[in-house]
């Protein structure tokens, strides 16, 4: 079926920094979507994207939907201790029954 | 808004017991999903549905059951407990197209089997 490959698996990052993390698919995507999951809490939704070339804000976060509609980062600019939890992409595969897909996830912690 | 609501938080079961994990939605969203996160890992889907009176299986199915006699509920059974089975199961829901696909997640139930 179709996967997600997300990476990198986790990240050790310095309070201030940037981070970046990306997700792709030998598979066409529709929509492709990035969550949040705190210690303990059910994965919150950050940014959604529909259209190929996208590129969305929330905040310090960006993320874009990929031109070839394989792939999509998540970028987190000037990090905070609170960025701290497990970024997971998720997508709706072009075709077949629109379940989504989630890639296994990225472990961020941030040192102050 | 309460969302999506799963019940109970926590549990613990004995090995053979069984048990319903409850989940219910309040968006009138037609595709909802049952999955499991082992400590450090990612997501595995468990079962979903596309509607009411539809369900299908997902990754990792075997020893749960599922239901969906309405849209707000999905419920999902574990009939006879193993240790394999200590986890935490979130149940999330969402619209199956269009520019709303978003899905939504509830609290998570931590299950222990022992």
């Amino acid at each position: 079926g179709q996967q997600l490959n997300q990476s990198p698996q986790s990240m050790f990052i310095q309070e201030g920094e940037d981070v970046s993390m990306n997700c792709t698919s030998s598979s066409i995507f529709n929509t492709w979507l990035w969550y949040k999951q705190d210690p303990g809490e059910g994965p919150v939704l950050l940014i959604a994207l529909y259209k190929a070339g996208e590129l969305t804000s929330n905040g310090r976060l960006t993320a874009q939907f990929g031109i070839t509609r394989k792939d999509s980062f998540l970028n987190i600019s000037a990090s905070i201790p609170s960025d701290v939890g497990i970024y997971f992409c998720a997508g709706i595969p072009q075709g077949g029954s629109e379940k989504l897909v989630f890639g296994k996830g990225t472990k961020l912690t941030v040192n102050p | 808004n309460a969302g999506v609501t799963q019940t109970p938080k926590f549990r613990i079961l004995k090995i053979g017991q069984s048990m319903t994990l409850q989940c219910t939605q309040d968006m009138n969203h037609n595709y909802m999903y049952w999955y499991r996160q082992d400590p450090g890992m990612g997501l595995k889907l468990i079962y979903y549905s596309v509607g009411a009176g539809i369900t299908d299986k997902g990754e990792v199915p075997n020893g749960y059951n599922v239901s969906r006699s309405t849209t707000e509920d999905f419920p999902l059974r574990l009939e006879l407990a193993a240790p394999s089975q200590t986890s935490v199961y979130f149940c999330a829901s969402s619209y199956s197209s269009g520019m709303n696909t978003e899905a939504f997640f509830g609290q998570g139930t931590r299950l222990t089997v022992v």
